[in-house]
């Protein structure tokens, strides 16, 4: 049964890092590419990043480019979110998600993990 | 930018709903890869439709897609009280990227 479980998430003052994992289960981790997107409490869906299968190619939305980091070690089924400066706007629960092989969409979601920065 | 839905709408048991969904002509009218969501509280999100109107496994067909221009739209017939839910509509706007963008997500209450 495929399964993404999130952990990492926490309290962390503005300006700090965190680092946010996502073990897979139940499918061929190395071969999808995966997303992290997140959710502002009370808020609307906000695509954060990809990875391809291989770790080579990412991508990152406009605000979390140049402070946050994706990446996976495929080894260990396994997908990270490293997240620098962090600003009181990230606070949200972030989501580890398979996007689908056969269309442009996300097939698979984890349970999110909480992420709140505040002083 | 986020694509543009309204807050909320709502029907009564048995009735249909329409879920609007508007963007550009560099999201939602330049591809046909638009998708929707459906959220419970305090769960993640479950995909209902992608490709515009196709449904996953498992998926009841009163979940609908449809696309016109840069408008896309969600219906439900047949209202029952398990679709109360949040819909989120999604749009690849990649270009020579790879980049999705989400609708601001409508509350759907059954009456």
């Amino acid at each position: 049964q495929l399964q993404l479980m999130e952990s990492g998430g926490g309290l962390v003052k503005p300006g700090g890092s965190l680092r946010l994992s996502c073990a897979a289960s139940g499918f061929g981790f190395s071969g999808e590419y995966m997303t992290w997107i997140r959710q502002a409490p009370g808020r609307g869906l906000e695509w954060v990043s990809y990875i391809s299968g291989g770790g080579f190619t990412t991508y990152y939305g406009d605000s979390v480019v140049g402070r946050f980091t994706v990446s996976r070690d495929n080894a260990k089924n396994s997908l990270y979110l490293e997240m620098n400066n962090l600003r009181a706007e990230d606070t949200a629960i972030y989501y580890c998600v398979r996007v689908a092989s056969d269309y442009v969409g996300f097939d698979s979601w984890g349970q999110g993990t909480l992420v709140t920065v505040s002083s | 930018s986020a694509l543009t839905q309204p807050r909320s709408v709502s029907g009564s048991l048995g009735q249909s709903v329409t879920i609007s969904c508007t963007g550009t002509s560099s999201d939602v009218g330049a591809y046909n890869y638009v998708s929707w969501y459906q959220q419970h509280p305090d769960k993640a999100p479950k995909v209902i439709i992608f490709d515009v109107y196709k449904r996953p496994s498992g998926v009841p067909d009163r979940f609908s897609g449809s696309k016109s221009g840069n408008r896309a739209s969600l219906t439900i017939s047949g209202l029952q009280a398990a679709d109360e839910a949040d819909y989120y509509c999604c749009s690849y706007a990649g270009g020579d990227t790879w980049d999705v963008v989400f609708g601001g997500g409508t509350k759907v209450t059954v009456l």
